[in-house]
């Protein structure tokens, strides 16, 4: 099994529609959780991150982390045709006192388009 | 310059050949990274330094090597390219203690042939 796994896709949703993105992982061991944004042909750029059990807001987004089942997703509320991007998922271990570790594991994302 | 600079952008590599790929960061972040992204597997860690004079090996390390002479820049090099290397290279870097949260360059797109 890999380390973080996500639907590859496409997901395809219509403007104004909540998008959801998921991502699975292995390992129960303490964990920080990445969204990264990827439009075609740029680099990643981070969304947001989670690391406590439940849901995490921005705006938009939002992050819900589960434990128990070991899964993390990224919804999109009110999806725009410009969040139309691959969504990179990845985690890191979590140290003492908050820190996270910068050796982070990507899933092989998910191409979202929002139609028109 | 602002961010995290990578050149060449884009190279066509005869096998055999060794390569470096630059990359720059003016933020002065302590952390830097390399990745690779092949098309179905997502980003992969290649090598990676918490600090200037320190590297340490990622996932995917052999056929690379890294320097950090400093805390600005961090080389990828390329001793002998084989074609499996012909992938899109992205540099990062981070800082602080949420180190997960890394900032990209904009990628240089390697061919070896």
């Amino acid at each position: 099994q890999k380390e973080v796994e996500q639907n590859s896709g496409p997901l395809s949703v219509p403007e104004g529609a909540i998008a959801s993105l998921n991502c699975t992982y292995s390992d129960r061991g303490s964990q920080s959780f990445f969204w990264y944004r990827q439009y075609s042909g740029k680099s990643p750029e981070l969304i947001m991150f989670i690391y406590s059990n439940g849901d995490k807001e921005d705006g938009r987004f939002t992050a819900q982390l589960n434990k128990a089942s070991q899964y993390v997703s990224l919804l999109i509320r009110d999806s725009q045709p410009s969040d139309s991007a691959t969504y990179l998922c990845a985690k890191s271990l979590r140290g003492a006192g908050g820190t996270s570790y910068g050796k982070l594991t990507f899933g092989q994302g998910t191409i979202l388009t929002v139609h028109p | 310059i602002a961010g995290i600079t990578q050149a060449p952008t884009s190279q066509i590599l005869a096998a055999g050949r060794r390569m470096t790929l630059r990359c720059t960061q003016d933020m002065r972040h302590n952390a830097m990274y390399w990745y690779r992204q092949d098309l179905g597997l997502g980003l992969r860690l290649i090598h990676y330094s918490n600090t200037a004079g320190t590297t340490g090996k990622g996932e995917v390390p052999d056929g690379y090597s890294v320097s950090r002479a400093n805390t600005d820049d961090f080389p990828l090099t390329l001793a002998s390219a084989v074609p499996s290397q012909t992938s899109v290279y992205f540099c990062a870097s981070s800082d602080g203690p949420a180190r997960g949260t890394q900032y990209f360059g904009p990628g240089t797109r390697l061919t070896v042939l």
